[in-house]
């Protein structure tokens, strides 16, 4: 089946370094990808999506390519704040057309930015 | 106003009691979802509700049940709780495709003691 592999966290960063957080997926077809972050305490919210190889999802510094070849959609941001600190989960759909379909989350990768 | 809001944040009980968790959504989304998060991070499908029609019924125990009495409503019942229920339960909706993203609700911490 359907499956999101993350690294494994915690990442430690300080303030300005650059982040990279590797997604590599398993998908019958041509899934939809997506970036969620989870804030303490809070849901998870979408950072961004591609739904077509090749397109690059950005939102807020963050950016993501959707490589068929490597099957990966690795998210980056060029330098972070403490504020980005959170949970960041890759997830993908088969079907993103679909109502109702569910989305297959990564297990989650906790970043930590001190000033 | 908050998007999707679950009822309570935080739900304590003995094993063997049964409980409910609310959801609510005021963006006008046509469907629903339940997600269980353990205390790994990991997310899973429960439910999904498009229409207040199930859709998704992952396999998960019989003492779980979904109720969707409209489309801005979708709540969860569990019966005979056990320790293994203590996890994040979250709520969360769509409209039409979910291409489109899901909005999650802050969840409920459900410890079973």
């Amino acid at each position: 089946g359907d499956s999101v592999t993350q690294m494994e966290g915690p990442v430690t960063l300080s303030e300005e370094a650059f982040l990279t957080i590797n997604c590599t997926y398993t998908a019958t077809g041509y899934p939809s990808l997506f970036w969620y972050v989870q804030y303490p305490g809070e849901g998870l919210q979408l950072l961004l999506k591609a739904t077509k190889a090749d397109d690059k999802g950005s939102n807020k510094g963050f950016e993501a390519t959707y490589r068929k070849e490597t099957t990966s959609f690795h998210l980056e941001k060029g330098s972070v704040q403490v504020s980005d600190s959170a949970v960041y989960f890759c997830a993908l759909t088969s079907r993103a057309n679909q109502a109702g379909t569910a989305l297959i989350f990564g297990k989650g990768t906790t970043l930590s930015v001190s000033s | 106003d908050t998007a999707v809001s679950q009822t309570p944040k935080y739900l304590v009980t003995q094993m063997g009691n049964d409980k409910s968790i609310k959801c609510e959504q005021n963006l006008g989304h046509d469907t629903m979802y339940w997600y269980k998060q353990d205390s790994k991070k990991f997310l899973k499908i429960m439910f999904s509700y498009n229409n207040k029609e199930l859709i998704i019924n992952e396999t998960v125990p019989n003492r779980f049940s979904p109720k969707s009495p409209d489309k801005a409503h979708l709540n969860l019942h569990i019966n005979s709780l056990e320790l293994g229920d203590s996890a994040v339960y979250f709520c969360a909706s769509s409209q039409g495709a979910v291409v489109y993203g899901y909005t999650f609700g802050s969840g409920t911490r459900l410890t079973v003691v």
